[in-house]
């Protein structure tokens, strides 16, 4: 069963558009949500987190909202740039559990056009 | 600041031949660290983790084994590789307390077999 699931696979935006990338999981025992962006051929840069008690996390143009009720977030990036042209990944993970296995979605592939 | 660096960048190898990749992290004592597996256009699937030295447990094996010969290295490796071993092999490491779900990658090994 997939834990984690993100939409669209795909989007397009323009430049200076606010592409919004979406993400649901299924163990309501998560509580740690980060979101990566890879670059093809790289690893997995860590972007942004969210912890399960705030319902927003900020950090200059990418903006997470968490809704814990209906276990769903999403990752908005305004004023898209064409370096932001990447693939994203949302995970989760209990952080009470042992380890912390984080748990990755299929990923967004984003596309911004000049 | 804590550096990850993987060997080799890439490789082509045959059906039926060896592999060992290699790991290695440094500016950090005593990480955790993981081998996870990406298919090209995939998502990311933990392989392995490992809390300490000599210490390796097993997530999804895929005919693949791993070590910890010391505290800075991790090693993935097989006797005999399969079509399916082609992808992308990611290392990354976590904080040995606290934000243990918190997973920094390097920059992987590309790996065809053919």
């Amino acid at each position: 069963q997939q834990q984690v699931r993100q939409s669209p696979q795909s989007l397009t935006v323009w430049e200076g558009e606010t592409a919004i990338l979406n993400c649901s999981y299924e163990d309501s025992t998560f509580n740690y949500f980060p979101w990566y962006q890879q670059f093809p051929g790289e690893g997995p840069a860590l972007l942004i987190s969210i912890s399960s008690v705030s319902d927003k996390k900020e950090d200059g143009r990418f903006t997470i909202f968490f809704n814990k009720r209906e276990k769903k977030l999403s990752l908005h990036i305004t004023d898209s740039q064409p370096g932001d042209s990447a693939t994203y990944f949302c995970a989760a993970s209990d952080r009470g559990s042992a380890l912390g296995r984080l748990h990755f979605g299929a990923g967004t592939q984003l596309i911004v056009i000049p | 600041a804590q550096t990850i660096h993987q060997w080799p960048v890439a490789e082509i190898k045959a059906v039926g031949s060896p592999l060992s990749l290699g790991c290695t992290i440094k500016g950090k004592s005593s990480p955790n660290l993981y081998w996870y597996w990406q298919a090209t256009g995939g998502t990311l699937q933990q392989l392995f983790y490992s809390i300490t030295v000599g210490q390796v447990e097993s997530v999804v094996q895929l005919n693949l084994s791993a070590s910890r010969p010391k505290d800075d290295q991790f090693i993935l490796s097989t006797e005999k590789l399969l079509l399916s071993h082609s992808g992308f092999y990611l290392c990354a490491w976590s904080p040995d307390w606290g934000a243990q779900d918190t997973q920094y990658f390097g920059p992987g090994t590309r790996l065809l077999v053919l």
